[in-house]
């Protein structure tokens, strides 16, 4: 069986200051991970994605993954946030043999001060 | 451009009015698959299609109906809509169920049942 956990519900953050969003995953097989976000009144787009290359993931907007297996972690980063990163981030695992199905974390909101 | 479009993407009705949320993909993609959003829960997994006249349950189909006539298309349908189905729903489809081949989610349609 898979799962996620989202450490966090909420992150704040101050403009400019590192983000930190938690996610540990638990998979019988050797899975795959995503980081999605979704912006008020949008849908889910596709931050970056770990498919067994690299274990270091670099996504669009400058975030960034590390994936530990010995943790099983996959929690995402950002050097610097920009007020445009408010939105809400959902840590994603699946594997080829679940048919496509995505299990979804249970999501974090990121909320940037000025 | 590539995309993913629900329809309508706001409704309240009442108990049992039969409904119907329709998707359509114009990326050519044999995947599609309805999701529904909420609170504290993330995103769960109502019904998939792997390609035409192929359809299977995911996590919660529990209410809920699914057609795919056509590739491009993957409506839901709630025969008998009840207040717990009450939620954010999103479609989303990719070119299969591979790890490379993540999904593409349209903008969601909130439905209210009254």
């Amino acid at each position: 069986a898979q799962s996620v956990t989202q450490l966090d519900s909420h992150v704040s953050v101050s403009e400019g200051t590192p983000v930190l969003l938690r996610c540990n995953y638990s998979s019988s097989y050797s899975p795959s991970l995503f980081w999605y976000v979704q912006h008020p009144n949008k849908g889910l787009q596709l931050l970056l994605k770990y498919t067994s290359a690299a274990t270091l993931v670099k996504g669009i907007n400058g975030f960034e993954a590390e994936f530990k297996k010995s943790e099983t972690s996959f929690h995402l980063t950002k050097p610097s946030a920009h007020m445009s990163d408010a939105a809400e981030y959902f840590c994603v695992v699946t594997h080829y043999n679940q048919g496509g199905k995505l299990i979804f974390g249970q999501g974090t909101e990121l909320s940037v001060k000025p | 451009e590539a995309q993913v479009t629900q329809n309508p993407r706001y409704l309240i009705t009442v108990t049992g009015k039969k409904l119907t949320v329709t998707c359509s993909q114009n990326m050519n993609h044999e995947y599609m698959s309805w999701y529904r959003q909420d609170p504290g829960l993330g995103l769960r997994q109502i019904y998939y299609s792997m390609n035409v006249e192929v359809t299977d349950k995911g996590d919660v189909p529990e209410g809920y109906k699914v057609s795919r006539k056509e590739k491009r298309n993957f409506p839901l349908i709630l025969e008998s809509p009840s207040p717990n189905q009450t939620s954010l729903y999103f479609c989303a489809s990719s070119p299969g169920t591979g790890d490379n081949q993540p999904q593409h989610f349209g903008d969601g349609t909130r439905l209210s049942i009254l």
